[in-house]
């Protein structure tokens, strides 16, 4: 069945570091790919999605592209700031409308000054 | 466009008793998704409603559990004889017939003493 498969966590980086979240799934069909982010006592808000294959979502400074060949989608961002500290779930739905979503078991990121 | 809904936010019931959580979804999006969230773990799929249909209850456990969403009203998650391990994060989402996209409520957070 479908499936996402997430960096276990938790990072931690520092201020402007680097982030890499890496996401690969499994999927029949073609599925539409997504990046939730939770913050503390929240509840999940959509940051960023790729509808097909070598698409390019992107927001807030987060990347991620649909590589088909290899399955992924993993979360980037040149330079964290202490306000990206949150939770961050990849998720994929299969193709159609309203279907269901597959999620990530989330990674816990904290970035430190 | 007020947001995906969830009340009550905080829900605290002894071992027993019954829980009753209420997600009214956007305006305009026919389709509720609940989800569940166990400390230190991911969303776990649990049902997936249109009005007045169950379309997939497939993570729902089968026994206490039970979801509706009336012609008019919330949807309502039920959880009958509550126990300890039922202690979690509740999440609604709902999305519009026609995109692949679900909206989160701000989540319940159930504590069973």
């Amino acid at each position: 069945g479908d499936s996402v498969t997430q960096m276990e966590g938790p990072v931690t980086l520092s201020e402007e570091a680097f982030l890499t979240i890496n996401c690969t799934y499994t999927a029949t069909g073609y599925p539409s790919l997504f990046w939730y982010v939770q913050y503390p006592g929240e509840g999940l808000q959509l940051l960023l999605k790729a509808t097909k294959a070598d698409d390019k979502g992107s927001n807030k400074g987060f990347e991620a592209t649909y590589r088909k060949e290899t399955t992924s989608f993993h979360l980037e961002k040149g330079s964290v700031q202490v306000s990206d500290s949150a939770v961050y779930f990849c998720a994929l739905s299969a193709s159609g409308t309203g279907n269901q979503f597959y999620f990530g078991t989330g990674t816990s990121l904290t970035v430190i000054p | 466009n007020a947001g995906v809904m969830q009340n009550p936010r905080h829900l605290v019931r002894r071992r027993g008793q019954e829980a009753r959580l209420r997600c009214s979804p956007m305006k305009g999006h026919s389709h509720v998704y609940w989800y569940r969230q166990l400390p230190e773990e991911g969303l776990k799929f649990m049902v997936y409603l249109q009005k007045e249909n169950i379309i997939d209850e497939s993570g729902m456990p089968k026994e206490r559990f039970s979801a509706e969403f009336p012609k008019e009203g919330p949807s309502i998650l039920r959880i009958q004889q509550v126990v300890r391990g039922d202690s979690a994060a509740y999440f609604c989402a709902s999305s519009p017939p026609v995109r692949n996209e679900q909206f989160f409520g701000p989540g319940t957070r159930l504590t069973v003493l």
